[in-house]
């Protein structure tokens, strides 16, 4: 079975240019996380969807980040502008959350490692 | 304060040590208890997984969780050298529309040959 897919796995980029960053969660899992780990504030929560809707987004760090889920096989999370501040391993998880609040093992990729100059 | 407080070691311990891995967190909503590993250059994988207050025991992996106190732990018995990596508390609360997992900052552990 293939696991949670991003793209790209690596991205340099300077700063002010746009940074797109791609998920393909695992085909029948509902639920779909963004997380951002740095070694000084760790694995980050950044937004969370449920069934393709964006539940919580408190985690996003600012205006310049934005996240869309289109449909259930696909989500995005993109820096427009992108700065140096924003450099860290990008991750993408996702889960079955089943009824009756029982959730299952989350699963994550192999994340994007985003390096702004 | 963040919700989820992990010392971020590292801890360095001779093969065959008993390691004792902790968190402490502050939001009682928290009801789903886990651990996860994660090797260098790689994302997190599920170790154990818990519920319920008490004691959870899978190999060599035991996991701890008291609720009365907010704190959990992870004991790895027999450690091994393939045991290095970084080991991360996560928590799970329900919330409008789902639940959302919370992690710790993680433990990088060292397990000497």
């Amino acid at each position: 079975d293939a696991g949670v897919i991003q793209s790209p796995r690596h991205e340099v980029t300077e700063m002010g240019q746009e940074v797109t960053l791609r998920c393909k969660p695992i085909s029948g899992h509902n639920s779909l996380f963004w997380y951002r780990q740095t070694m000084m504030r760790g694995l980050e929560l950044l937004i969370y969807f449920n069934n393709n809707v964006p539940i919580d987004d408190s985690g996003m760090p600012e205006d310049r980040f934005s996240a869309k889920m289109p449909n259930a096989s696909f989500s995005t999370l993109k820096i427009q502008p992108s700065e140096p501040r924003d450099s860290a391993v990008y991750f993408c998880a996702s889960r079955l959350t089943k009824a009756k609040g029982v959730i299952g093992e989350l699963f994550f990729g192999e994340g994007s490692r985003l390096t702004v100059l | 304060q963040k919700e989820v407080e992990q010392d971020p070691g590292p801890l360095s311990v001779p093969e065959g040590a008993i390691v004792s891995l902790n968190c402490t967190y502050s939001n009682s909503a928290f009801q789903y208890f886990m651990w996860y590993r994660q090797y260098s250059r790689k994302g997190p994988e599920l170790l154990m997984y818990t519920y319920s207050s008490g004691n959870k025991e899978d190999g060599r992996f035991t996991a701890q969780v008291d609720k009365s106190s907010k704190y959990i732990s992870l004991f790895i018995r027999d450690s091994q050298p393939s045991d290095s990596a970084t080991y991360l508390c996560a928590m799970s609360a329900q919330v409008t529309g789902g639940f959302k997992t919370i992690f710790g900052a993680g433990t990088r552990l060292f397990v000497k040959a």
